[in-house]
This record gives structure tokens, sequence and C-alpha cells, in this order.
């Protein structure tokens, strides 16, 4: 069966400093992934996605970036955070092939406090 | 366009029905359902592909109305495990001409108390 892992589950972070949150999938190949933010009291806003090795897109501008070195491996980065990216960081896969009728499976996400 | 979601929050003793729609302003091509639960990931409920489709699971079912561009949640004879926030996620461009990429609202928090 697939699985998500996603690490660490939660991280403090002073303003200025990098970041990096890895997200792995298990038991499926070529999946497509995603980034996705919730800030408190919020919705989930995409972040990332990446259909593929080295392919990423991006949906807002931000002083984040994503990266996907191996097929089930996707990593969000930051060289320097800013207050506004606290939030619960999530990472979640889906199908890669007819993805508009895939579920999204969701990691148990990352709760990020920039101070 | 994100999906309008109402309510925003709703209340129920156990065994009570609610509803929560979910609009759109563009054309929907599927709708997602999920549920997420205070402090943990979202988890899939369901896909309607179709308009006019409706799909159930034990006493959580749904409708598409195309044509109207929305979908509603029903929950049935709610039960304490149904409380969480509840997400729909519309399919955005056109169909297969998009990676699949979700948009979701901005969610409904259903509490269920005893």
């Amino acid at each position: 069966s697939q699985t998500i892992h996603q690490w660490p589950a939660t991280l403090v972070q002073p303003v200025g400093s990098p970041l990096s949150l890895e997200c792995t999938v298990e038991g499926t190949s070529n999946p497509n992934l995603y980034w996705y933010r919730q800030a408190a009291g919020r919705g989930l806003q995409l972040l990332f996605y990446s259909v593929g090795i080295g392919q990423i897109s991006s949906e807002v501008p931000q002083n984040l970036s994503a990266s996907r070195p191996q097929d089930r491996q996707f990593i969000l980065s930051s060289k320097k955070l800013l207050l506004s990216d606290s939030g619960f960081y999530l990472c979640a896969w889906s199908e890669g092939q007819r993805s508009y009728n895939s579920p999204l499976h969701f990691g148990n996400g990352t709760r990020l406090t920039v101070t | 366009q994100q999906p309008v979601q109402s309510p925003q929050a709703v209340i129920l003793r156990e065994g009570e029905d609610a509803v929560i729609n979910c609009s759109s302003s563009k054309a929907l091509y599927s709708v997602h359902w999920y549920r997420q639960k205070h402090g943990e990931a979202p988890v899939f409920l369901m896909i309607l592909l179709k308009g006019g489709e409706q799909k159930g699971h034990e006493k959580i079912s749904a409708s598409f109305n195309e044509k109207k561009q929305q979908s509603s949640l029903y929950l049935t004879a709610s039960q304490l495990s149904y409380s969480g926030t509840y997400f729909c996620g519309t399919e955005r461009g056109q169909r297969g001409g998009s990676q699949g990429n979700l948009i979701f609202g901005k969610g409904t928090k259903l509490s269920v108390k005893p």
C-alpha cells in the first residue's frame, strides 16, 4: 500500500533562518506531488506541484521554493523565513495519470512557527 | 477562483442532519470532498466527476450539479466522529488540460455535540 512521510512534525525557526521540509512517498511510481499551506483558521493554499523529477510549478509568488530530486521525494525550502511563513504545511500525492479523478493523499503535516 | 462554501460553521446534536454547499463562479469538472480533524491532515471522502452524479458512503453523501456549478455534502444522522472541518476542492481549467490541481474552499467547521 502507498504511504506518505513528512517531517519534521513541528518546527520553530527564527525569522531569517533557512527552511527545509521533506516528503517522501512509498508504494507508487510517478506520483504527482504537492505542497499546500494552511494558515490558522484558513483553507488550503496550493504552493507547488510537480508531475515529475525536476518539474516544479509554482502557484503563488513567495520566498519559498520546491525541488523534486527523486521520483518520490519532494522538498520545500526557503533561504530566509518570514513571519508570514508560519502555518501548517502539508505534502500530498495523487496518481500521475488521469489526476483529475484521483484523490489527494496528505501527509501528517509540519506545523511551522516563525518567531 | 476559490469555491465558496456555506455555511462557514454549523453545530449539530448527535443524530441531526446537515448540508454543506460548495459553489463556483467557474465551470466545474470535478469536485472533491475532504474532512480534516483538528491538528490532523485532511482525509479524502469522495470525488464527483459528472454532472448530476451522487455518491455516498454510509451516512455521508454528495451531489454534483454541473449546471449550477455547485456540489452539496449531506451528513445524515450525524455522529460525534463527523466533527471536523469539511473542504471542497474543485478542479481548475479544462478537463484533462490541467494537472488536476485542486483549489479548495475555506472550509466548513462542523461540531457534533452529544
